[in-house]
């Protein structure tokens, strides 16, 4: 069975870093493309990044720069690492296993 | 980037009514491989997105044969048959031809 279960949100001041995890069980992450994909509070789904199996990366115009995707094969866990954050970052984050299925989502919230 | 156009954006229905959404999208999402990468999501309230259809009119393992997806080239439509209580919640489209993938404005779906 596959699952995604996403940790590292919370509450954070803007200008700071979150990493996000997503722990992945009944598939392998390495072969798979994984996204991060966010929800702004009351508001619509919005793509952020991708890693391909092949490693390669790709980030929304919003997050460049900023967001680093990296996965950790021994541990078939995918990682958001977000820095600079700012008050449009506050959302919640869903990791994906290419198209079909989705974590549960982890809240980040950007505020002083 | 690739504009993904929903309409209607809310839908009330009597239960055992069909309900129709459309997709317009600004750019065809018709593949060189042959494929038309467009899918379609339901999100219940509270829950993340789940996969309904995928390539414009595969079924997603476990989603009901009310669900049915077609459409070719920029024009998508996802009809329910005979809608039901558990069908309520918001629906997307979304196209991974091209980064970044972006999804439509969502249709949120309501029983009368």
């Amino acid at each position: 069975e596959v699952q995604l279960v996403e940790t590292g949100g919370g509450l954070i001041q803007p200008g700071g870093s979150l990493r996000l995890s997503c722990a992945a069980s009944g598939f392998t992450v390495s072969s798979n493309y994984m996204s991060w994909v966010r929800q702004a509070p009351g508001k619509g789904l919005e793509w952020v990044s991708v890693i391909y199996s092949g490693g390669s990366t790709y980030y929304a115009d919003s997050v460049k720069g900023r967001f680093t995707i990296s996965r950790d094969n021994s541990k078939n866990t995918l990682y958001l690492q977000m820095n600079s954050l700012r008050a449009e970052d506050t959302a919640v984050y869903y990791c994906a296993k290419s198209r079909d299925y989705w974590g549960q989502g982890t809240l980040v919230t950007v505020s002083s | 980037d690739i504009v993904m156009t929903q309409t209607p954006l809310s839908l009330s229905v009597t239960p055992g009514q069909p309900a129709s959404i459309s997709c317009k999208s600004s750019q065809s999402l018709l593949h060189s491989d042959g494929k038309t990468y467009l899918y379609w999501y339901l999100q219940k309230p509270g829950q993340p997105p789940q996969l309904l259809i995928y390539e414009v009119s595969n079924r997603f393992s476990g989603v009901p044969d009310r669900f049915s997806g077609s459409g070719s080239g920029t024009d998508f439509t996802l009809k329910i048959s005979r809608v039901e209580a558990e069908d309520v919640g918001v629906y997307y489209c979304m196209q991974s031809i091209q980064l970044p993938y972006t999804f439509g404005q969502g249709t949120k779906l309501e029983i009368k």
